[in-house]
């Protein structure tokens, strides 16, 4: 069954570093998605992505966030200077439009 | 601007009990509803998906009923088992937003002791 891959799994950066995200949707899904998840916390939507551009964002997506489809597969998340308040498990979806959106495993960013 | 809230908190049940997780929505113009399960620093694992049309949606041992009116849907397990233990989520999209994102509600710890 597809599935959307994450990588990598764990992320460990220090404060102000770039990190990139990395995801890998559903081949024939048209909107991409980051969310979002601090420890304990809702899932927060952070942006999405559909006919390469960014269809809708979130108060949390700020200019130190970022997003690509750099080759028709990958879809990245970038954060140009990371805040000891960024780190979270943050998740990449994807689907089709009319169904259910399809979540990877997450990504756990730690900011030291 | 919609919110969304699950009820109770934190379950334990024995194994073998049916039991019904909550959501509630403040805005009815939702497009669809879908619960999720979220085990332990893990992803989330799509359960059902109900659009805002439809009034029921069972996967297995699962059942998920939607009332729009009353901005309310809830989850019912049957035959609950000790493999069910995990964290309920219910997220909804909002009306005429093909694509839209998803607002998640708080989720429902759910512990099954055998």
């Amino acid at each position: 069954e597809p599935e959307v891959t994450q990588t990598p799994s764990h992320q460990v950066t220090q404060m102000g570093q770039e990190v990139i995200l990395r995801c890998v949707p559903i081949s024939n899904h048209l909107y991409f998605y980051w969310y979002r998840q601090i420890l304990g916390q809702k899932v927060e939507f952070l942006v999405s992505f559909y006919n390469n551009e960014i269809s809708e964002k979130s108060e949390i997506f700020d200019d130190q966030f970022s997003v690509e489809r750099p080759d028709g597969s990958n879809f990245t998340l970038k954060i140009r200077s990371t805040k000891l308040e960024d780190s979270a498990m943050y998740f990449c979806a994807s689907t089709a439009g009319y169904y259910e959106q399809y979540f990877g495993p997450g990504t756990r960013l730690t900011v030291t | 601007k919609q919110e969304v809230t699950q009820i109770p908190a934190a379950l334990s049940v024995p194994e073998g009990e049916n039991l019904v997780l909550n959501c509630s929505f403040t805005d009815s113009a939702i497009y669809n509803l879908q619960w999720f399960r979220q085990d332990p620093g893990k992803g989330l694992t799509s359960l059902l998906l109900i659009q805002s049309s439809q009034r029921e949606q069972t996967s297995g041992r699962l059942n998920a009923s939607l009332d729009k009116s009353s901005g309310r849907s809830t989850l019912y397990i049957a035959a609950s088992q000790p493999g069910d233990s995990a964290t309920y989520l219910c997220a909804v999209s909002l009306r005429g937003n093909q694509g839209g994102k998803l607002i998640f509600g708080q989720g429902t710890e759910l512990s099954v002791k055998p």
